[in-house]
């Protein structure tokens, strides 16, 4: 049974560019949360997809959309990338019907370096 | 706003000893309680959640957590420390509202001396 995958693992882009990050999710799970982890950091909330459409959002500016699939994956976006954006993106899926107490499964995250 | 601290951002013990790490949250109300750990290059491993009702939880790899209402605590310990257990360590709540964020600590980075 896999758990939440992500691709790529490592990314490099210059400032002003656009980048897009996927993750698939636990099999059997729904709902997708993408976080964001700058070094020496705990993870920021960046927004929750639940059946197709951005259920909650963060503290993060408009560059950072996303999309959630029929099938569940997900991509966050981000444009007009900033030094700043530099960190460890992490998904995370969970089952709604689980529960607020439900956890969430971490995927390994992709280190994206802006230059 | 809800909020979670975790005193001490480096904690070093030896190889055997007891393992404290500490976690306080903001709420009059006790929210959701995790804490999870992550390796070197890796993602967020669930190792215990708080379970209402109880005040002892015990999670994974041999880590159990108290819950002190009283205190507004969730502190994390283990009995004897291995050097596998080097790694960072974070505490994160959710609001017992609709919300479904998770608001992590600034985590703790354990080190095992042997």
């Amino acid at each position: 049974d896999a758990g939440v995958t992500q691709s790529p693992t490592h990314l490099i882009k210059t400032r002003g560019q656009q980048v897009t990050l996927r993750c698939s999710p636990k099999s059997g799970h729904d709902t997708v949360s993408w976080y964001q982890q700058a070094l020496g950091q705990g993870p920021q909330f960046i927004f929750q997809y639940y059946e197709e459409e951005e259920r909650q959002r963060g503290n993060f500016p408009d560059r950072f959309s996303g999309h959630q699939f029929p099938n569940y994956s997900s991509e966050l976006n981000v444009n007009a990338l900033l030094l700043g954006d530099s960190a460890l993106y992490l998904c995370a899926s969970s089952v709604t019907g689980g529960g607020p107490n439900s956890p969430l499964h971490f995927g390994n995250g992709t280190r994206l370096t802006v230059t | 706003a809800q909020s979670v601290t975790q005193l001490g951002s480096h904690v070093s013990v030896s190889e055997g000893a007891l393992v404290l790490l500490r976690c306080n949250y903001s709420s009059s109300v006790p929210p959701y309680l995790f804490w999870y750990v992550q390796y070197p290059n890796q993602g967020l491993q669930l190792l215990l959640k708080y379970t209402t009702g109880a005040t002892l939880v015990k999670g994974i790899n041999g880590f159990e957590a108290e819950f002190k209402k009283s205190e507004t605590s969730f502190h994390l310990t283990k009995p004897s420390a291995h050097m596998s257990d080097a790694a960072e360590y974070f505490c994160a709540v959710r609001r017992m509202d609709s919300s479904y964020k998770l608001i992590f600590g600034s985590g703790t980075r354990l080190l095992v001396r042997p």
